[in-house]
């Protein structure tokens, strides 16, 4: 399958810093790139739809000037947390999608390794 | 809003099979995952239904009733490695992902 790939793995930041995470499809492009957050035992939160040549769409509830999205390849999103607190303390896991081949609604998403990011 | 629920925690025995089950109510649907997530690592991709019946694939099998809304992971003769959080996951109509909260499966002994 395609291969997505998270920098760094691991973070420890202190409070007020900006962290970027970055999220690179390896082995084939990707117009569609998709951020999560996931805090222990609970599932994936959807934070925002990165498009690339566009404006990343938030869901309800996410900041959008806290959590800055940038696609600016076909192949490279990042993520930027913005004067991280220790609230932000998280796993953050990125997955891109395969664009369908033609009469194909197939909606597969790869996932990165996930960045798990600490703020003291 | 979206709405999948599926169980927090399941245990089984080794060699033995576990039924996981999910219901949905979405905004749309364009196909439901299985993912399987080991604590600390990222989803990987077990199943995909987007037509009513069952899809096997070796030991795990995955059932879809669009009408019920419902769905269920099999896993058949378990294993010790298939101790995870197994997510139930609906791709909606704009191709993103509602993902359940997870069904912790502890394989015991």
């Amino acid at each position: 399958g395609a291969v997505v790939s998270q920098h760094p793995s691991r973070v420890i930041c202190k409070s007020g810093t900006s962290v970027k995470i970055e999220c690179r499809s390896l082995d084939f492009q990707a117009t569609t790139m998709f951020w999560y957050r996931q805090f222990p035992k609970q599932s994936l939160m959807l934070m925002a739809t990165s498009n690339e040549g566009s404006k990343a769409t938030y869901e309800q509830g996410v900041e959008k000037d806290k959590f800055l999205i940038n696609h600016a390849s076909l192949t490279l999103s990042t993520l930027t947390v913005t004067s991280a607190h220790p609230e932000d303390s998280s796993f953050y896991i990125c997955s891109a999608r395969v664009v369908p081949a033609v009469g194909d609604s197939y909606n597969e998403q790869f996932f990165g390794p996930g960045t798990r990011l600490t703020v003291l | 809003g979206q709405n999948i629920d599926q169980p927090t925690e399941m245990t089984a025995t080794e060699g033995a099979i576990v039924q996981i089950n999910c219901t949905y109510q979405t905004s749309g649907f364009n196909g439901l995952f299985w993912y399987q997530q080991h604590a600390g690592e990222a989803p990987t991709f077990l199943s995909y239904n987007v037509l009513d019946g069952l899809e096997e694939k070796g030991r795990f099998s995955s059932f879809l009733s669009r009408s019920k809304g419902y769905s269920y992971l099999l896993l058949k003769e378990l294993q010790m490695k298939d101790s995870a959080s197994y997510l139930c996951a609906v791709s909606v109509n704009d191709y993103k992902l509602s993902f359940g909260a997870g069904t912790t499966v502890t394989v015991r002994a």
